[in-house]
């Protein structure tokens, strides 16, 4: 069975512009969640969507945007990037919200 | 606000010997525990989890400990292979409502042959 897929796999932007990262969750998978690592921490809650609505969401400023569709994958927003959000992505996924969350390979965001 | 502490950032182990990769925690509302090892150029992958109801966790070689008075959790990979070579995460979350994986720094766990 396929894993969690992101895509794209790296990105480049520059500071201002507006970034959309996308999502498939596991087959029968209903919840999606959305981290960012940057360099030499851990990965930082940003949201977690199930059923389509918003259910958590970290301490992210509102420039930090997602939505989830009725095939349960996910896009993730970013508008007026910053230098700061250079960072991987991860998007994990899992049978509901409360079980084991499954992680994708992360989509690579940079800044410039 | 780190509520999840690994507080050493390597850990270098022979093949064969044993791997103990430590975590401590500050919130006590934490429910359950989780393991994940994570590879350059990859996600993280799920290995092993612990509610807070249980002392002790086994899958195979990996074994989860945790000490609840002392907020303390501790992996155990026996015997190390050099397979295991890889950042481990310990991550934490409480369990009513939605998921929200409060993840430690990582520790990076280089077995050698």
């Amino acid at each position: 069975d396929a894993g969690v897929t992101q895509s794209p796999t790296h990105l480049i932007k520059t500071r201002g512009q507006h970034v959309t990262l996308r999502c498939s969750p596991i087959s029968g998978h209903k919840s999606v969640s959305w981290y960012q690592q940057v360099l030499g921490q851990g990965p930082q809650f940003i949201f977690q969507y199930y059923e389509k609505e918003e259910r958590g969401r970290g301490n992210f400023p509102d420039r930090f945007s997602a939505r989830q569709f009725p095939n349960y994958s996910s896009e993730l927003n970013v508008n007026a990037l910053l230098l700061g959000d250079s960072a991987l992505y991860l998007c994990a996924s899992s049978l509901v919200r409360t079980d084991t969350q499954y992680f994708g390979p992360g989509t690579r965001l940079t800044v410039l | 606000d780190q509520q999840v502490k690994q507080n050493s950032p390597s850990l270098s182990v022979q093949e064969g010997r044993i791997s103990i990769l430590n975590c401590d925690y500050t919130n006590s509302m934490f429910d359950y525990f989780l393991w994940y090892k994570k590879y350059p150029a990859e996600g993280p992958t799920f290995l092993i989890s612990i509610s807070s109801i249980k002392d002790k966790n086994e899958d195979g070689r990996f074994t989860v400990f945790l000490n609840k008075s002392a907020k303390h959790l501790s992996l155990h990979i026996v015997p190390s292979q050099p397979g295991d070579s890889a950042v481990y995460f310990c991550a934490a979350f409480k369990g009513t409502g939605f998921q929200k994986l409060v993840f430690g720094t990582g520790t990076r766990l280089l077995v050698s042959p």
